[in-house]
């Protein structure tokens, strides 16, 4: 399989726990999206990652959340100190190109459900 | 403030039938348009990415328009199938394109 991998599919987290999400983009692709879609709500942007880079982070939390994308393995998004209203589906994409091409297609993984009890 | 409104939220159709989803933006400054599709569980899939400076796009039976002047974009369904059942995403970009603004969907149901 050459898609976006998102693991785990979903993953149940008591309050004041942490959450790792991670995401493994498709073969060849260095630029990796991160984003939170809550029930009955659009996809909404959190982060965007190259290589060991942060691009832009502007829709992420400034508290608790922080995403990775190393050298070597796949990408993590991480949640500190979880609450309830933490719960959601994350999805992750990667794209090949840079995204002020214009015409490069966000891959996306099928997404993480979070539980928050 | 940059927003994605699309229309309807949900729609009911007859197989074989074909139907066009609607979608208005504000994002401003602008660099591309994309209509994907969402099944239920699963991630968006890609249908099709247009530039403020095309008219319309194919991908098999979707065909989308883009008007960049009123900021209206339209996705067409031709001879709808039961598997078109999913959920209809309008998706612009800012300009740097590193941020897509997500419209919330409209939810399709092709019945037998």
């Amino acid at each position: 399989n050459a898609g976006v991998m998102q693991n785990p599919r979903h993953l149940v987290r008591r309050r004041g726990q942490e959450a790792r999400l991670r995401c493994s983009p498709m073969k060849g692709h260095s630029h990796v999206y991160w984003y939170r879609q809550l029930p009955e709500e659009g996809l909404k942007f959190m982060v965007y990652l190259q290589k060991e880079n942060i691009i832009d982070e502007s829709g992420m939390p400034k508290e608790r959340f922080s995403a990775e994308f190393p050298k070597e393995g796949p990408s993590i998004l991480r949640i500190q100190q979880v609450v309830r209203g933490d719960s959601a589906a994350y999805f992750c994409a990667s794209s090949g190109g840079t995204p002020r091409s214009g015409n490069q297609p966000q891959h996306f993984g099928d997404g993480t459900r979070l539980s928050i009890l | 403030k940059n927003q994605v409104e699309q229309s309807p939220q949900s729609l009911i159709i007859l197989e074989g039938k074909n139907c066009t989803l609607q979608c208005n933006y504000t994002v401003s400054p602008f660099s591309n348009l994309r209509w994907y599709k969402q099944d239920t569980g699963r991630g968006p899939v890609s249908l099709t990415i247009m530039t403020f400076s095309e008219n319309t796009k194919s991908n098999g039976r979707y065909t989308a328009t883009l008007d960049a002047d009123t900021k209206q974009s339209s996705l067409h369904i031709t001879a709808s199938q039961l598997s078109d059942s999913a959920s209809y995403i309008c998706v612009v970009s800012n300009q740097a394109g590193t941020a897509l603004i997500f419209g919330k969907g409209t939810t399709l149901s092709v019945s037998s």
